[in-house]
């Protein structure tokens, strides 16, 4: 299995650019997540979905958007770049969260100038 | 909001047991507490998670106190590689999500 893909590892945008972060998940799980991490800090909910075709906001939804058409992809789009969205980007998936561990993808890195 | 408090920082020799606090005092009668840590800029790795009762697997053991105000993970012999953010979580009020607060660095030195 190779678990949890994120492509791709970097990236830098020029403000008012659009994107899409990409992440698979190969372990058949539910649950998928998107966090962002900023330098030092702990890592925050952007959107999580609980299977295809259903989504949900977390604490940092907003200039980004998610859509869930398969059990495996979970893309984050941004539609319009912003400073403020220079961040890493971490996707996770699990099977029912209260009783599995989150498996987490190995980050995009954005810039954005 | 994280519903957990942890240490900014801690150090810990090599070869000892790091113990890592974490306060928890709002959490419910059914919530589990869950451990990750994340090494330098890697995605977070999951540790192990709780309830009640203490538990242990091959990584680390974790103490509940009996009023599940408190609990602390423990790695029994600390070594460089586990220098890392630990990170004790509680999921989000729907309970489908994992909510991060700042976690605590650990510094292991020999």
């Amino acid at each position: 299995n190779a678990g949890v893909t994120q492509t791709p590892k970097f990236r830098i945008l020029k403000i008012g650019q659009s994107m899409t972060l990409q992440c698979t998940q190969d372990m058949n799980h539910n649950y998928m997540y998107w966090y962002r991490q900023d330098p030092g800090m702990g890592l925050k909910l952007i959107y999580y979905s609980v299977g295809a075709g259903i989504t949900d906001k977390g604490e940092v939804p907003n200039g980004y958007n998610v859509s869930r058409s398969t059990t495996e992809d979970f893309p984050l789009r941004l539609e319009l770049a912003a400073p403020s969205q220079t961040s890493v980007y971490f996707c996770a998936s699990s099977y029912e969260p209260r009783y599995n561990e989150q498996f987490f993808g190995p980050g995009t890195r954005l810039t954005v100038l | 909001d994280a519903k957990t408090t942890q240490p900014t920082s801690m150090d810990c020799a090599e070869g000892r047991a790091a113990n890592l606090p974490c306060n928890h005092s709002t959490i419910s009668g059914n919530e589990y507490v869950y451990w990750y840590r994340q090494i330098h800029s890697q995605g977070p790795q999951y540790i192990i998670h709780g309830l009640k009762n203490n538990e242990t697997n091959e990584m680390a053991s974790l103490i509940i106190t009996e009023d599940r105000k408190s609990s602390t993970l423990i790695l029994p012999h600390a070594t460089l590689r586990d220098t890392a953010v630990y990170y004790c979580i509680a999921l989000n009020q729907a309970g489908t999500a994992l909510i991060f607060g700042k976690g605590t660095t650990l510094s292991v030195s020999s």
